[in-house]
């Protein structure tokens, strides 16, 4: 069954530093996301992209963040220089048209320290 | 702010018990609604997607109505089986225009003790 993959597992960065996450979606799939859950929080959304451009954005996506889709298959997020609040569970996930159901990727958690 | 809440936060079942948790969510601007089921240390898993004002789906033994005007939808897990247990999430879609801009409740956790 195909599924959304994500790299890496668990990702531990010093304060500053870059980091980027890796999400290969769903082959035929056409819309693409990236959602974060801080721990004990609720899983918030962070930016949609389609057709090579993000759709929408949510507060938290700031200038810190980007996203990219540099071959066919990749989705990645960039965090230019992470805060100790960025540390959470960052979800990957894609759908095959816009407001259908999403399938999610197994998630990163980024630890800053 | 759009909210959603989710009760109970959560709840403890035998095997064979019945059960069925609530998701509230703002009554305007309603595009549709998710429920996913994500169990511990696997990626959240889409169970059904609704969008008409009483729309009922189902798949095996859990089913979710939908009521837009009120800002409610139930889950119902009929036979609770061990393997049900794990957080089911809602999410919420305000309009259709947004894309992927779901708004999520905080969970019910269930357990199910063989």
């Amino acid at each position: 069954e195909p599924e959304v993959t994500q790299t890496p597992s668990h990702q531990v960065t010093q304060m500053g530093q870059e980091v980027i996450l890796r999400c290969v979606p769903i082959s035929n799939h056409l819309y693409f996301y990236w959602y974060r859950q801080i721990l004990g929080q609720k899983v918030e959304f962070l930016v949609s992209f389609y057709n090579n451009e993000i759709s929408e954005k949510s507060e938290i996506f700031d200038d810190q963040f980007s996203v990219e889709r540099p071959d066919g298959s990749n989705f990645t997020l960039k965090i230019r220089s992470t805060k100790l609040e960025d540390s959470a569970m960052y979800f990957c996930a894609s759908s095959e048209e816009k407001n259908t159901e999403a399938f999610f990727g197994q998630g990163t958690r980024l630890t800053v320290v | 702010i759009l909210n959603v809440e989710q009760s109970p936060q959560s709840l403890h079942v035998q095997e064979g018990d019945s059960t069925n948790f609530t998701c509230s969510f703002p009554s305007s601007n309603f595009y549709a609604l998710h429920w996913y089921r994500w169990e511990t240390a696997k990626s959240p898993e889409a169970l059904f997607v609704m969008t008409l004002n009483g729309d009922e789906k189902k798949k095996g033994q859990i089913s979710a109505t939908l009521n837009t005007k009120e800002g409610y939808s139930y889950l119902y897990i009929k036979g609770s089986q061990p393997e049900d247990s794990a957080t089911y999430l809602c999410a919420f879609d305000d309009y259709g225009g947004s894309q992927g801009n779901l708004i999520f409740g905080k969970g019910t956790k269930l357990s199910v003790k063989p």
